[in-house]
C-alpha cells in the first residue's frame, strides 16, 4: 500500500499569504497524484489532477507540482474562502489512498 | 452536468448489513473509461477509499475491508450499490460516491475522482 504523508497537519495563515502543502508518497507514483479541497460539511472538490493540471473552474491561485514521491500544492495569495482541509490522493496503484489532510485556517 | 447522490439508512445496528445506493446523472456507466467509487470519512478524520467499479464491471476493493464489501452497478437505473456486512461502531462515517474519470496523457492513462456526491452520514449503534 502506498502511504501518503502530508505536511503540515495544520497551518494558520494571513490573507494574501502564500501557502505550501507537501505530500510525500512512500514509493514512486509518477504524476498520479491529485489534490482536493474540503470545506466543513461539504464533500471534497477536485483542485489539481495528475500533479499539476488544474481542474475546470479552479482559481488560478491554486497550483500543483512534483512527480515521483514529492508533491506540492501551492495557494498564491490566500483568500478567506480558502479556509478548508486539503487532501492529496494517489491513483497509481490499488489500494487507492489519501493523505491525512492539511487544515488551513485563516488568521 | 454530472451529479451523484448517495442514499441509504442513517442508522444501522451493530452486525447488520449496510446497503448504500449512489444514483447519478450526466453520464453512463456503460461508457468506456467511466467508473464510480465509494469513499468514507469518519467524523473529524481523513478520507478512506472503499471500492470502485468500472464500465466493464471490473471491481476493486480496499484490502482491509474486502471480505465485507460488495459493489455492483445497475446501468439501466444509473445506480451503483455498495453493501457492507457486519457493521461496527467504527464504521460510522459519511459515505461518499464519486465519478471516476480517465485522461490519456502522453500514452499513459490517469484516473481520478473528479466529482463527488454530498455524502450520507451513517451511524452505527444499538
Amino acid at each position: 500500500e502506498i502511504v501518503l504523508t502530508q505536511s503540515p497537519d495544520f497551518q494558520s495563515v494571513t490573507p494574501k499569504e502564500k501557502v505550501t502543502i507537501t505530500c510525500r508518497a512512500s514509493q514512486s507514483i509518477g504524476i498520479s497524484l491529485h489534490w482536493y479541497q474540503q470545506k466543513p460539511q461539504q464533500s471534497p472538490k477536485l483542485l489539481i489532477k495528475y500533479a499539476s493540471q488544474s481542474f475546470s473552474g479552479v482559481p488560478s491561485r491554486f497550483s500543483g507540482s512534483g512527480s515521483g514521491t514529492h508533491f506540492t500544492l501551492t495557494i498564491n495569495s490566500l483568500e478567506a474562502e480558502d479556509a478548508a482541509t486539503y487532501y492529496c490522493h494517489q491513483s497509481n496503484s490499488f489500494p487507492l489512498t489519501f493523505g491525512g489532510g492539511t487544515k488551513v485556517e485563516i488568521k | 452536468q454530472i451529479t451523484l447522490k448517495e442514499s441509504g439508512p442513517t442508522l444501522v445496528k451493530p452486525t447488520q448489513t449496510l446497503t448504500l445506493t449512489c444514483t447519478f446523472s450526466g453520464f453512463s456507466l456503460s461508457t468506456s473509461g467511466v467508473g464510480v467509487g465509494w469513499i468514507r470519512q469518519p467524523p473529524g478524520k481523513a478520507l478512506e477509499w472503499l471500492a470502485l467499479i468500472y464500465w466493464d464491471d471490473n471491481k476493486h476493493y480496499s484490502p482491509s475491508l474486502k471480505s465485507r464489501l460488495t459493489i455492483a452497478k445497475d446501468t439501466s437505473k444509473n445506480q451503483v450499490v455498495l453493501t457492507m456486512t457486519n457493521m461496527d461502531p467504527v464504521d460510522a462515517a459519511t459515505y461518499y460516491c464519486a465519478h471516476r474519470s480517465l485522461t490519456m496523457l502522453q500514452g499513459s492513462a490517469y484516473w481520478y475522482f473528479d466529482l463527488w456526491g454530498r455524502g450520507t452520514l451513517v451511524t452505527v449503534s444499538s
